[in-house]
């Protein structure tokens, strides 16, 4: 699975869009991109992933580049529950075990 | 709520005593996975279940740990002669497999503590 590098933190006043980035710059055509999210003492959840096209569910949307080496998770209006570590994942579709870095602690300000 | 369930939730033993943690999955579900967290880190892959069936095991799950999952529904995670080291947050996950990828859908975790 490729690497993923994420910034370790990032800040975003409440309700506006939290944009957090994630370069995978050596994935290949057959990995996703899955992105999950771990709030204290709980644990992580998933939120959404993709292959080549942009994805929004409702919680979230995915945008990734025409090259695929960096992708951009938003969170259209933040609230302070989303305050939370963000896992950004790149994996091969049948890889069972989801590596998980050190992510990004997105604090939402008040 | 029918999301995954861990118990205990904490579980605090002395160095040397034999631990062991259940997890209950979603019950469609026919994966079921294991992963540790230490402060400040990702959960790390243990090893996972396909049914009754233990398809992989990471060199991070020692000879002291055993899993099973009996009926292919919930599983077991054994640590024999528990190690300071051994203290962490352990994390149970169960999935669908479906064409187009799939989700990992994760416990509260059971958090040890080995004194």
């Amino acid at each position: 699975d490729a690497k993923t590098t994420q910034p370790p933190s990032m800040d975003c006043a409440e309700g506006r869009a939290a944009n957090l980035p994630c370069n995978h710059s050596t994935i290949s055509g057959n990995e996703y991109v899955y992105w999950y999210r771990q709030i204290h003492s709980q644990g992580p959840q998933y939120i959404i992933h993709g292959l080549k096209n942009n994805e929004t569910n409702e919680m979230a949307s995915l945008i990734i580049t025409e090259d695929r080496k960096s992708s951009t998770l938003i969170l259209p209006h933040a609230t302070l529950r989303d305050t939370a570590v963000y896992y950004c994942i790149a994996q091969f579709f049948g890889n069972e075990k989801l590596t998980f870095g050190t992510g990004t602690r997105l604090t939402i300000i008040p | 709520d029918t999301g995954v369930s861990q118990n205990p939730r904490h579980k605090i033993t002395k160095r040397g005593q034999n631990v062991t943690f259940r997890c209950d999955p979603i019950s469609e579900h026919n994966r079921l996975y294991w992963y540790r967290q230490t402060l400040g880190q990702g959960p790390e892959f243990l090893t996972y279940f396909q049914n009754e069936a233990q398809l992989e095991k990471s060199r991070l799950l020692s000879d002291r740990f055993s899993a099973e999952r009996p009926k292919g529904s919930f599983s077991t995670l054994e640590i024999q002669r528990t190690e300071q080291g051994d203290s962490a947050m352990y994390l149970c996950a169960s999935s669908l497999v479906w064409s187009s990828g799939y989700e990992q859908y994760f416990g509260p975790g059971t958090r040890l503590t080995v004194t």
